[in-house]
């Protein structure tokens, strides 16, 4: 199995802070890398896929970057609604798409 | 518009059988996969498996191989999830998601709750 490590597990940070989530793979998965967002109480949402592909809808201050093994999600500028848990998602084994650990960003 | 909706929150008892449910709409239904993802209480995401309804096709992670099945039945456009004997260690929030190498479409979850 592939195993997914985000660092860090939880974070402080202030509105109109840059932001950086890193997501490592136990083995290089090119570009299979999902980034979501959760929300207490609510579904998961898609932020990135591909590694760096913004899904539609969502605000261009989130980033990805990243291929192999390395993986980063980026927030450029913090705004109120951002605050949530993150989840990196590798789609490269076949159909076996395992999540990170997720990473808790909370208002400092 | 495309959307997955699951079925209501349930409370069982150990030991008990359950089959959720998630039909998805406003898509082909038999052209995407559909995955199921575990989050037990205050926890992160577990992928659990995955089916393509077309042909029905299914996955399981080495982690809930044997403990749940899933399932679909293409012509009501509806994924299931099921298990033969509860245990406490299955309350949890379910959801399912669109799958077509990430998970774009989900539906609201549903809350299994296995108590005595």
């Amino acid at each position: 199995d592939i195993q997914m490590t985000q660092s860090p597990s939880s974070l402080s940070a202030s509105v109109g802070d840059r932001v950086t989530i890193t997501c490592r793979a136990s083995q290089s998965i090119s570009s299979y890398l999902n980034w979501y967002q959760q929300k207490p109480g609510k579904a998961p949402k898609l932020l990135i896929y591909a590694a760096s592909s913004l899904q539609s809808g969502v605000p261009s201050r989130f980033s990805g970057s990243g291929s192999g093994t390395d993986f980063t999600l980026t927030i450029s500028s913090l705004q109120p609604e951002d605050f949530a848990t993150y989840y990196c998602q590798q789609s490269y084994s076949t159909l076996l798409y395992s999540f990170g650990q997720g990473t808790k960003l909370e208002i400092k | 518009e495309v959307q997955l909706v699951q079925s209501g929150a349930e409370v069982k008892k150990p030991g008990e059988s359950l089959k959720i449910s998630c039909k998805g709409s406003g898509y082909s239904f038999t052209s995407y996969w559909i995955g199921w993802v575990r989050q037990m209480p205050g926890k992160g995401l577990e992928w659990m498996g995955i089916i393509y309804p077309g042909d029905s096709d299914t996955r399981y992670s080495p982690s809930f191989q044997g403990q749940v099945t899933i399932s679909a039945d293409k012509s009501i456009s509806t994924a299931y999830l099921q298990w033969s004997s509860l245990k406490a260690s299955d309350t949890a929030m379910y959801y399912c998601a669109r799958a077509a190498g990430y998970m774009d479409v989900w539906g609201k979850g549903t809350t299994v709750t296995v108590s005595s």
